[in-house]
């Protein structure tokens, strides 16, 4: 079975700050791999994604993450963040199909210092 | 583009009632999940659909049921309600795996 793993479960950054939050997946082939945040009583707004080709990829509010096969690992980076970063963060696994729904971690939240 | 959009968004339920949760996905999404989220348990996946059948079911008892309907629309259902069921209960469309799921804001699911 597939599985999600977010080592940390909080994290502070002082704002300006660069950031990296870790994500270890474990699945037998390639899986399709998320980032999704969350801010208090919302729901999930997906920030990127992962499926194939070039390993680091972009998306949105200036994240980019980066999949590393040999380390089962797809971190979440952003170079500055701002105040409003502040959130909990989810990375998620799919298999292929997509039928078998999303497998989340535990999740990460996210404080910004001023 | 109309986001998901899940009614209602809060609801107090006794324990032993029953409750819908209703899903509206992106217009042109055939595929709808749901997922429950608790402090404990994080989120997990209950079920998805995808043109009227559903293709999988995660680890819940079948007091929790969903359908989906002609028009990708989808309620889930759950009977006899536990303490334990309360959180919040997030529907997620998509058009393929390759897009991602869009999710809704949820149903916040209170049982006392």
């Amino acid at each position: 079975a597939q599985s999600v793993t977010q080592p940390d479960i909080h994290i502070t950054v002082s704002e300006g700050a660069s950031l990296e939050l870790r994500c270890n997946y474990s699945y037998g082939a390639t899986p399709y791999l998320f980032w999704y945040v969350q801010s208090p009583g919302q729901g999930l707004q997906l920030l990127l994604k992962y499926f194939s080709g070039d390993t680091l990829v972009q998306g949105i509010k200036g994240f980019e993450a980066e999949f590393k096969r040999s380390q089962s690992s797809f971190n979440l980076r952003k170079p500055s963040v701002h105040w409003s970063d502040a959130a909990e963060y989810f990375c998620a696994v799919a298999s292929g199909g997509g039928a078998d729904g999303l497998t989340f971690g535990k999740g990460t939240h996210l404080i910004i210092q001023p | 583009k109309a986001g998901v959009t899940q009614t209602p968004r809060y609801l107090i339920k006794t324990r032993g009632q029953q409750v819908t949760l209703s899903c509206s996905p992106i217009s042109g999404h055939r595929s709808v999940s749901w997922y429950q989220q608790t402090p404990g348990q994080g989120l997990q996946f209950l079920f998805e659909y995808f043109s009227e059948t559903q293709r999988n079911k995660g680890n819940f008892p079948g007091r929790f049921s969903g359908r989906q309907f002609s028009n990708s629309r989808s309620e889930m259902n759950v009977s006899t309600l536990e303490l334990g069921d309360s959180a919040l209960y997030l529907c997620a469309s998509s058009q393929d795996s390759q897009q991602g799921a869009f999710f809704g804001q949820g149903t916040r699911l209170t049982v006392v």
